[in-house]
Order: structure tokens, then sequence, then C-alpha cells
């Protein structure tokens, strides 16, 4: 089983629509999680950190995290064309050295 | 102007040689990042330096060498015996008071 999972699309959906993007993770332990926008041939952007149970929300963006599920999503709310991009999941590991574990990332394409 | 700054944005080699990419940040922060990212797949850690003049392997460290002389810099340099070389490099930073990593805008590297 890969430690970070997430569906790789493309995830098509219309403008003003909500988005939803799944994260999977398989290491209990792993404490802080974040999404990452990565528009083509861009680096990627750091858009949410979520830290405990329960729903974080940025602007039209929400994060909800399940540790006893392993599950991590974010929401994207009034899709729009420029939020087409490839998103990231990414876990921190303490027994990695801090460091993270990225999924190979979702491809969503918001249609006009 | 703050912030992480990786030079050439492009960068074409031939095979054999060794080539040595720049990572500079003023962000003051302590830990410093090299990932590579192939297409359509996630980023895959190759080392990282949570201090000056040290540094560890990171999951595939095979054919590149680093050095942390400056809190500033964390060039990378990738060598003939990589043996895949071409791909998408990324240098990203993380203050240690602080979980969330940010990216430089990234050099691709192509070896024929």
């Amino acid at each position: 089983q890969k430690e970070v999972e997430q569906n790789s699309g493309p995830l098509s959906v219309p403008e003003g629509a909500i988005a939803s993007l799944n994260c999977t993770y398989s290491d209990r332990v792993s404490q802080s999680f974040f999404w990452y926008r990565q528009y083509s041939g861009k680096s990627p952007e750091l858009i949410m950190s979520i830290y405990s149970n329960g729903d974080k929300e940025d602007g039209r963006f929400t994060a909800q995290l399940n540790k006893a599920s392993q599950y991590v999503s974010l929401l994207i709310r009034d899709s729009q064309p420029s939020d087409s991009a490839t998103y990231l999941c990414a876990v921190n590991k303490e027994d990695y050295g801090q460091n993270f574990v990225f999924g190979p990332g979702t491809r969503l394409s918001v249609l006009p | 102007d703050g912030g992480i700054t990786q030079s050439p944005k492009y960068l074409f080699r031939k095979e054999g040689q060794n080539v040595t990419l720049s990572c500079e940040q003023n962000l003051n922060h302590d830990a410093m990042y090299w990932y590579r990212q192939d297409p359509g797949q996630g980023l895959r850690l190759i080392y990282y330096s949570q201090i000056v003049n040290d540094f560890q392997k990171g999951d595939i460290a095979e054919g590149y060498s680093v050095s942390r002389e400056k809190k500033e810099s964390f060039p990378l340099t990738v060598t003939s015996a990589q043996k895949n070389p071409t791909a998408f490099y990324l240098c990203a930073t993380r203050g240690l008071s602080s979980y969330e990593q940010y990216f430089g805008p990234g050099t691709r590297l192509t070896v024929t």
C-alpha cells in the first residue's frame, strides 16, 4: 500500500460547482497534512494546512481531516476555471525527520 | 524581495556531465529540501538539511550530492552517476517552528 494515495483524475466539474478532492494515508502517527496546488509547468503552492480533526475553511477552500479513517479532503466551492490544476496532498511524518510524503496528485479540470 | 530563487529555470546538459542547480532563500528558514518530480508523478525527496553543515539523504539520493555551507544556500549537484537525470527539480524551505514547506520556482533539467 502506498503511503499517500490520491485519485489521479482527471476530475472534471462545471464552473460554480463544488470540487471534492480526496487523500488517504497509511501511517496512523501522521500529524500534519497539507494541500498544494500546482499549475502545469509551475512549482507547488501551499493552499491549506490542517492539523486536527474536523474542518478548516479559508475562503473558497475547506480542508477536512479524519484521523480515525486516515483521510483528508479538500473542497473547493464555486469552482472557477482558474482552479484547474493538479492538487497534491502531503503528509508530515515525525519519524521521517519531519519530512513530507507526497501523493501523486489529482488533476482537476473546471469547465466553463 | 523575499523568497526562494532557483537558477537556471531551464538547463540542458550532455550525458556524462555533472551539473549544479542553485537554490537560494532569504526567508531565514533553517530547513531546506530538494525534490525531484517526473511527469505525472508526485514529489520524491532527494536530500534535506535542517542546519548549516549538516544534510541527510532522502529516498532517492543516489547520483546526487549537496552542500550546506550557508543558511541561505543549498546547491544540488546532479552527477553522471544519476541514471535518469531528466526531471523537474524543486527546492523547498521550512522554518523550524513550522511544519509548512514552501517551494521555489524549480529548474527543469534535460540531459541528452
